[in-house]
């Protein structure tokens, strides 16, 4: 009940493209869903984050869609850049305590 | 104000010896949060520290591994007799306080490589 599911995991993007990751959790208890980026060697670097009594957030390019009903959220990133290609993790938290990852989502922007 | 500080940043450790990883907090943050990363992984949830108190090891291996952090220094996660599945990235997040819509920002991690 824990778990949070990513998918795909990996994704090839044409640049100006749109890159859309999926997730889906069952914990009806997580109230804070963050998108993570991280770089090859890096940590992980918040993107963008939502509370679920709200259907969409947009910041610049990033748009996280949710359905809570479906108890599913996404990650839509438009005009996609070379410089977007990272390796992105929704989340899931209750409380302000740990976060639960997903398996990750590989993505390439080809120039 | 710098940012969540993580040190080393690669280990190389022999099997049977001793591991030792620190993080320094972001300044003012008091909660501290360790995962784990497996190569081609997600960050799984190791353990939650305020100063001076284990506040949530579920996630902690029940053997070999345990975590501090002090009323001054840094947060130590420490694996006795590491064994080779232990080699992955370690990364430590920081927190002001615990809320819902409070950020955790993580370090660079440690990469731990068990020969």
């Amino acid at each position: 009940q824990q778990q949070v599911k990513q998918s795909p995991q990996s994704l090839i993007v044409q640049k100006g493209g749109i890159s859309i990751i999926n997730c889906a959790y069952e914990n009806t208890a997580f109230d804070y869903f963050p998108w993570y980026q991280q770089f090859p060697g890096k940590g992980p670097a918040l993107l963008i984050a939502i509370r679920p009594d709200v259907s969409e957030k947009k910041e610049g390019r990033f748009t996280i869609s949710f359905n809570k009903s479906a108890k599913q959220f996404s990650l839509h990133i438009m005009d996609s850049q070379p410089g977007d290609s990272a390796t992105y993790f929704c989340a899931a938290r209750t409380g302000g305590s740990r976060l639960t990852f997903g398996e990750g989502t590989q993505l390439t922007v080809n120039p | 104000n710098a940012g969540v500080m993580q040190n080393p940043r690669h280990l190389v450790r022999r099997r049977g010896q001793e591991a030792r990883l620190r993080c320094s907090p972001m300044k003012g943050h008091s909660h501290v949060y360790w995962y784990r990363q497996l190569p081609e992984e997600g960050l799984k949830f190791m353990v939650y520290l305020q100063k001076e108190n284990i506040i949530d090891e579920s996630g902690m291996p029940k053997e070999r591994f345990s975590a501090e952090f002090p009323k001054e220094g840094p947060s130590i996660l420490r694996i006795q007799q590491v064994v080779r599945g232990d080699s992955a990235a370690y990364f430590c997040a920081s927190s002001v306080r615990q809320g819902a819509d409070t950020e955790a920002f993580f370090g660079q991690g440690t990469r731990l490589t068990v020969v």
